[in-house]
């Protein structure tokens, strides 16, 4: 069974700087797919970014970026130019590839919570 | 922008009685899901319905569990009978196709269920 850790429950960081949010994750698949969602404040959870396991090349979405490390089974998140909004809890999900396009679950972490301070 | 919507928002119940949790998907999406989140714990994957039918489902979701789509809009969980560590948020979340086609899954906020 696949597992996903998130070793930070709760981080902060200053307004316009960056921040990494840690994420590992254990299987022995060789090809799945790494997400980050973020859950603000009583509100639903939105994908960030996703990265596919046989893309060498990270993911970037604006201000997020991932630093995937297959070998490590580490998949990290970078939050540049921090803003007030991106004041959240965030998870970090795997999903194996289902050959047969069956049903496709996601496997969280415990999220991170992440506050952005003024 | 379409979201996925659940309601009611929070649940409280007495242990033995039965729930049902409801919530609408985006209405062009095909599949749907229930996940789970004990407080302090990780998001638990549920069940995962396509077709009309089941997918998947967890070892959690045993028979006490059953999901519906009634009206081809409202996609539900019930819990027949609920015990004390169901008490949980639960997630409803919905995708247009599958993920390793591009899709994303959508969540909704959540219904926080307190069984006492």
């Amino acid at each position: 069974a696949q597992t996903v850790t998130q070793s930070q429950p709760e981080m902060s960081v200053q307004e316009a700087e960056t921040v990494t949010l840690s994420c590992t994750y254990d299987t022995s698949e060789s090809n799945y797919y790494l997400f980050w969602y973020k859950q603000p404040p009583s509100r639903q959870m939105i994908l960030v970014i996703r990265q596919e396991a046989y893309k060498q090349q990270n993911a970037t979405e604006n201000r997020f970026s991932v630093n995937f490390q297959k070998a490590a089974k580490s998949f990290s998140l970078k939050i540049s130019d921090s803003q007030l909004g991106d004041t959240a809890m965030y998870f970090c999900a795997f999903m194996k590839h289902e050959a047969q396009g069956g049903s496709e679950k996601l496997v969280f972490g415990k999220g991170t919570k992440l506050t952005v301070n003024p | 922008e379409p979201e996925v919507t659940q309601t009611p928002s929070h649940q409280v119940t007495q242990m033995g009685q039965e729930v049902i949790l409801r919530c609408v998907p985006i209405s062009n999406h095909l599949y749907f899901y229930w996940y789970r989140q004990i407080l302090g714990q990780k998001v638990e994957f549920l069940v995962s319905f396509y077709n009309n039918e089941i997918s998947e489902k967890s070892e959690i979701f045993d028979d006490q569990f059953s999901v519906e789509r009634p009206d081809g809009s409202n996609f539900t969980l019930k819990i027949r009978s609920t015990k004390l560590e169901d008490s949980a948020m639960y997630f409803c979340a919905s995708s247009r196709g599958l993920i390793m086609a591009g899709e994303t899954q959508y969540f909704g906020p959540g219904t926080r269920l307190l069984v006492l």
